[in-house]
């Protein structure tokens, strides 16, 4: 089965829109972590957002958010006012602890801003 | 800035014909990781080191080898290009910790072509 599913291979939006890209996420592990990167054409991961499964609130960082609804195992990143330089591919990703020093990735949202 | 960083961008290679891809780091990480990125995909995890300590993942070929000379370098040989092998090859760095919340730092890639 797979660790990390994002659902939607791309995502329109149009600047200065909030945008929500979806990720799901399947452990057993107690303790764990999400993270979210950001990849634009030239190919470098950008970090994002961090969230930890005993953090009790949200995730924030600048523009980004994380919706981090553990029961439903999910951990949504949400863009606010976006930008141009915003579309790139964004990716999920989870470290387990018992996979000490793996992050494993999900597929990834392609996100394109429009004027 | 300290970083992570990758040499060539871009490398082209005859099918058969042994390529070695290099990262080196000023961080001073002590885990180095390589993945693999194909078009459209998900970057896998190759192997990583932790120091010294070499950790192969069950399902990278044995075609894909590393070596890590030092704290600061960390190199991929592939000792017979296949077309399959065509991929963006990520290099990445984290601290000793381990923990869930530990991010990686990734390098700008090696975009590798086989002929």
């Amino acid at each position: 089965a797979q660790k990390i599913t994002q659902t939607q291979p791309g995502m329109f939006v149009q600047e200065k829109e909030a945008v929500t890209l979806d990720c799901t996420y399947d452990t057993s592990d107690p303790s764990y972590g999400l993270f979210w990167y950001k990849q634009p054409s030239s190919g470098e991961m950008i970090f994002l957002i961090y969230q930890g499964s005993y953090d009790q609130q949200n995730a924030t960082e600048g523009r980004y958010s994380l919706n981090f609804q553990k029961a439903r195992k999910s951990a949504n990143l949400v863009i606010s006012a976006s930008q141009l330089g915003d579309s790139a591919m964004y990716f999920c990703a989870m470290r387990e602890e018992s996979g000490y020093s793996t992050l494993t990735f999900g597929k990834g949202t392609m996100l394109l801003v429009s004027p | 800035d300290a970083m992570v960083i990758q040499n060539p961008r871009y490398q082209v290679t005859q099918f058969g014909k042994p390529v070695t891809l290099s990262c080196s780091q000023t961080l001073n990480h002590n885990v180095m990781y390589w993945y693999q990125q194909k078009s459209s995909q998900a970057p896998k995890l190759l192997f990583h080191y932790y120091d010294k300590d070499f950790n192969n993942e069950a399902d990278t070929p044995d075609n894909f080898q590393s070596r890590r000379p030092n704290t600061s370098f960390c190199f991929l040989d592939i000792r017979s290009p296949g077309l399959g092998d065509a991929a963006m090859y990520l290099c990445a760095t984290s601290g000793k910790t381990g923990g869930v919340n530990e991010k990686l730092f990734f390098g700008s890639g090696t975009q590798l072509s086989v002929l």
